[in-house]
């Protein structure tokens, strides 16, 4: 069955630190794999996403995520965090030919000053 | 600001009741996808249209239903409503008729309170 992990519901980093929100997913077939951020009362919007090719694949707002197929994982990195980029942050996993996407539960970010 | 926009922004109502969620999607995409999202459930596909039919049915209660107008503005109905349909519920759109490849905007989505 098709699913998302995230295994840390809230992570707190200081400003300036270095992140790193762990996704883990089961797909059955080649999955399609997103990071998306939701700040408070808003909508989600896409940070990034995978398809094939290099597995190292940069996004917006200067998140990363690497692809690790032998792990089943999809992680998203930020070298430096700023104030701003404290929100929820949710994995999703799709397919090519499929219109739904499963949602990881979502971690929550906090940012310190 | 994505494009997409969703009335109302919130919506009070009583078990029982009936209400409908109406979503504009950006201007060109022919895709618009609904999404509910609690604290129980997550965050849960719920249907798509493209270009006016249904195109992908996910976790969609039968108490719920949805259409796509010819101006390609979506409604998602909720009838007979529980306490637990209390959520918030998104739309997305896109420009193509879905999959992975075919970027979803969403918008602030609409949160209703059942009580």
């Amino acid at each position: 069955a098709q699913s998302v992990t995230q295994p840390d519901i809230h992570i707190t980093v200081s400003e300036g630190a270095s992140l790193e929100l762990r996704c883990n997913y089961s797909y059955g077939a080649t999955p399609y794999l997103f990071w998306y951020v939701q700040s408070p009362g808003q909508g989600l919007q896409l940070l990034l996403k995978y398809f094939s090719g290099d597995t190292l694949v940069q996004g917006i707002k200067g998140f990363e995520a690497e692809f690790k197929r032998s792990q089943s994982s999809f992680n998203l990195r930020k070298p430096s965090v700023h104030w701003s980029d404290a929100a929820e942050y949710f994995c999703a996993v799709g397919g090519p030919n499929f219109n739904k996407f499963y949602f990881g539960s979502g971690t929550k970010l906090n940012v310190k000053p | 600001d994505s494009g997409v926009t969703q009335t109302p922004k919130h919506l009070i109502t009583a078990t029982g009741q009936r209400v409908t969620l109406r979503c504009s999607p950006r201007s060109g995409d022919l895709s618009v996808y609904w999404y509910q999202q609690s604290l129980d459930q997550g965050l849960q596909f719920l249907i798509q249209y493209y270009n006016g039919e249904e195109r992908a049915k996910g976790n969609i209660l039968e108490r719920f239903s949805a259409q796509q107008f010819p101006d390609l503005h979506s409604e998602l109905n909720l009838s007979s409503l529980e306490l637990g349909d209390s959520a918030l519920y998104f739309c997305a759109s896109s420009v193509g008729s879905g999959g992975a490849q075919d970027t979803q905007y969403f918008g602030p989505g609409t949160r209703l309170t059942v009580l």
